[in-house]
């Protein structure tokens, strides 16, 4: 079974600075990957996800991530922050074949100063 | 607009009811979910259905139970099984169960038992 790790659960940032989410994953092979965002008492919202090809996916709202298989992460990056993008930030991991059941991390919530 | 509607936002259950979440969608999607989600633990998936008449347990299905009569509709009832009902829970969909398919978020609703 798959699972997923975010290492962070709170980040501070300011506001105009660039931001790294991490992602750990556990899976026996090339996994579906995803990004969602939530903000407070509100559904998810897609990023960006990644299935194959380029291992560098645009999303929006400026977001990329990148997969790495040598290191089994699926980063969640931007260039610089927006007092906006202050939610949680969830990865999930799907696996081929097997349905499309989401394995999600715990979340990372994101604060951004002024 | 198409999308996912949960109702209601809020709802309180007392000791020993039953209470039941409504999700409609009108995309037109052929699979449905349903998650709960617990501060600092991520989603947790109860029930999916791939297809009209058919649902399948998820990682915590004990003490739910689903129902799947129409495409559009997936509800969700909350026994007075379920030990800890108190979360917030989102219902999902996508256009097909095979994997990799975009999974779309309603804006969830929140049950607090007193």
């Amino acid at each position: 079974a798959q699972s997923v790790t975010q290492p962070d659960i709170h980040i501070t940032v300011s506001e105009g600075a660039s931001l790294e989410l991490r992602c750990n994953y556990s899976y026996g092979a090339t996994p579906y990957l995803f990004w969602y965002v939530q903000s407070p008492g509100q559904g998810l919202q897609l990023l960006l996800k990644y299935f194959s090809g380029d291992t560098l996916v645009q999303g929006i709202k400026g977001f990329e991530a990148e997969f790495k298989r040598s290191q089994s992460s699926f980063n969640l990056r931007k260039p610089s922050v927006h007092w906006s993008d202050a939610a949680e930030y969830f990865c999930a991991v799907g696996a081929r074949n097997a349905g499309n059941m989401l394995t999600f991390g715990g979340g990372t919530r994101l604060m951004v100063k002024p | 607009d198409g999308g996912i509607t949960q109702s209601p936002k809020y709802l309180f259950r007392k000791e020993g009811q039953n209470v039941t979440l409504s999700c409609e969608q009108n995309l037109n999607h052929d699979a449905m979910y349903w998650y709960r989600q617990d501060p600092g633990q991520g989603l947790r998936l109860i029930y999916y259905s791939q297809i009209v008449n058919d649902f399948q347990k998820g990682d915590i299905a004990e003490g739910y139970s689903v129902s799947r009569e129409k495409k559009e509709s997936f509800p969700l009832t909350v026994t007075s099984a379920q030990k800890n009902p108190t979360a917030f829970y989102l219902c999902a969909s996508s256009i097909a169960p095979s994997s990799g398919n975009t999974i779309y978020f309603g804006e969830g609703s929140w049950l607090t038992v007193v």
